[in-house]
């Protein structure tokens, strides 16, 4: 059965500094992986997603992905934060063990100080 | 233009109550999903159709019962509410059902019953 384990809760970071927020997966078969963003109080809106081909993928607002299908991970990365980034960040896979089903992490609250 | 909007934004009302929550996306999608999002901001599947038909429907209690009465409208019911389904209830849309497919996110309904 496919499952994503965020490894943080929480990630404060100062603005301009890097920042990487992890996200393993549990799969035995190929995945699809994501990440969505929930900005305060609004709905989820992606990221980026990696299909296929280039284990690193780009995506919105300056925020790139890697793929490594050895270390099952997708960890996400920029890097440098403003503070508009501060949001919560899911990472979510589908591996079609579970029909149409994306199964999305805990969650891990971005916080940018100044 | 709104692509995926839901009514109401907010909903408070008593235990045993039955309310509806109503979904609409003008996104052209065939998939449209409910999510459930507690308080600590887990994100749980509850249902999906697909051209109204309906292609996932996890374990939720039978007092939830979704309605699609054409593929760009979704509607929620919910009977003798509890305590425990206070939540943030999402709406989501897909091109198609597809595990590659990315999901459009509605602002949530913010449910809280007292």
């Amino acid at each position: 059965a496919q499952s994503v384990t965020q490894l943080d809760s929480q990630v404060p970071v100062f603005e301009e500094a890097p920042v990487e927020l992890r996200c393993n997966y549990s799969s035995s078969v190929s995945v699809y992986l994501f990440w969505y963003v929930q900005y305060p109080n609004q709905g989820l809106q992606l990221l980026l997603k990696y299909l296929s081909g280039s284990t690193l993928v780009k995506g919105i607002n300056g925020f790139e992905a890697e793929f490594n299908k050895s270390q099952t991970s997708f960890h996400l990365r920029k890097p440098s934060v403003h503070i508009s980034d501060t949001a919560e960040y899911f990472c979510a896979v589908s591996d079609g063990t579970g029909g149409f089903k994306t199964i999305f992490g805990a969650g891990t609250r971005l916080f940018v100080k100044a | 233009d709104t692509a995926v909007s839901q009514t109401p934004k907010y909903l408070v009302t008593q235990m045993g109550n039955d309310k509806s929550i109503k979904c609409e996306q003008n996104l052209g999608h065939d998939t449209m999903y409910w999510y459930k999002q507690d308080s600590k901001k887990f994100l749980k599947i509850m249902f999906s159709y697909n051209n109204k038909e309906l292609i996932i429907n996890e374990t939720v209690p039978n007092r939830f019962s979704p309605k699609s009465p054409d593929k760009a409208h979704l509607n929620l019911h919910i009977n003798s509410l509890e305590l425990g389904d206070s939540a943030v209830y999402f709406c989501a849309s897909s091109l198609y059902a597809g595990r590659e497919e990315t999901q459009y996110f509605g602002p949530g309904t913010r449910l809280l019953v007292l």
